[in-house]
């Protein structure tokens, strides 16, 4: 089955730093591009970031509302996408899902996450 | 960047009607529309995508048209477990921004 587990959400202080990891199974992970969506609470879906396979040398793309601050990366080794957010805003609080993309259209998510809920809030 | 507008921004029809939600872009995007479902406290899912093509295991009922800068999502006939907010995602390039959302509920 494939499987799709976030982990590392909570609740931090505006300007901290946080790591959200999503541990994946099920499917060969390095042949998929990986996105991070999130979701502020009662509002409409936002994507975040995407990594590419290594076919594509893991190039990574972000909005322009995290480029900067968040940093995704990804271990095919251990199948695990991860996404380094720093200098957080209360404005990042949100339910933030990983995705497995089509291979061949990245951010056109096909498996979410259950998603994991950041808190940013002093 | 491309701006995703979607109406109605909620409706409410009756089981078995059929029911249209219409997104629109402010640029062309050739066909790289997706349509994603989600329904109370779930995941999004995803419907339709490259405009019309379902994705593997949803209802035929669902369709999807359009072309460049207006897309329609159909619902043939509404059942109860369709009630659900939906997005259209544009994703030819960054950002790969989504509609606000229509929310669809039975009368």
């Amino acid at each position: 089955e494939v499987q799709l587990v976030e982990s590392g959400g909570g609740l931090v202080q505006p300007g901290r730093s946080l790591r959200l990891s999503c541990a994946a199974s099920g499917f060969t992970f390095g042949d998929y591009p990986m996105s991070w969506f999130r979701q502020a609470p009662g509002k409409g879906l936002e994507w975040v970031a995407v990594i590419r396979s290594k076919v594509y040398e893991g190039a990574t793309e972000y909005a322009a509302s995290v480029k900067g601050r968040f940093t995704i990366s990804r271990d095919d080794s251990e199948s695990i996408a991860y996404l380094q957010m720093n200098s957080l805003k209360t404005e990042d609080t949100a339910v933030y899902y990983c995705t497995r993309d089509f291979p061949q259209f990245v951010s056109l998510a096909e498996v979410w996450g259950r998603g994991t809920l950041v808190t940013v809030s002093s | 960047d491309i701006q995703m507008t979607q109406s109605p921004s909620s409706l409410s029809a009756s089981v078995g009607d059929r029911v249209t939600i219409t997104c629109r872009a402010s640029q062309g995007i050739a066909n790289y529309l997706a349509w994603y479902q989600q329904t109370p406290g779930t995941v999004p899912k995803l419907l339709i995508y490259a405009t019309s093509t379902l994705q593997s295991g949803v209802p035929s009922r669902f369709s999807g048209s359009g072309s460049g800068t207006d897309f329609t999502l159909t619902i043939s006939s509404l059942q109860p477990e369709d009630v659900a907010t939906y997005y259209c995602q544009r994703f030819n390039s960054v950002p790969f921004t989504f509609g606000p959302g229509t929310k669809v509920d039975i009368k």
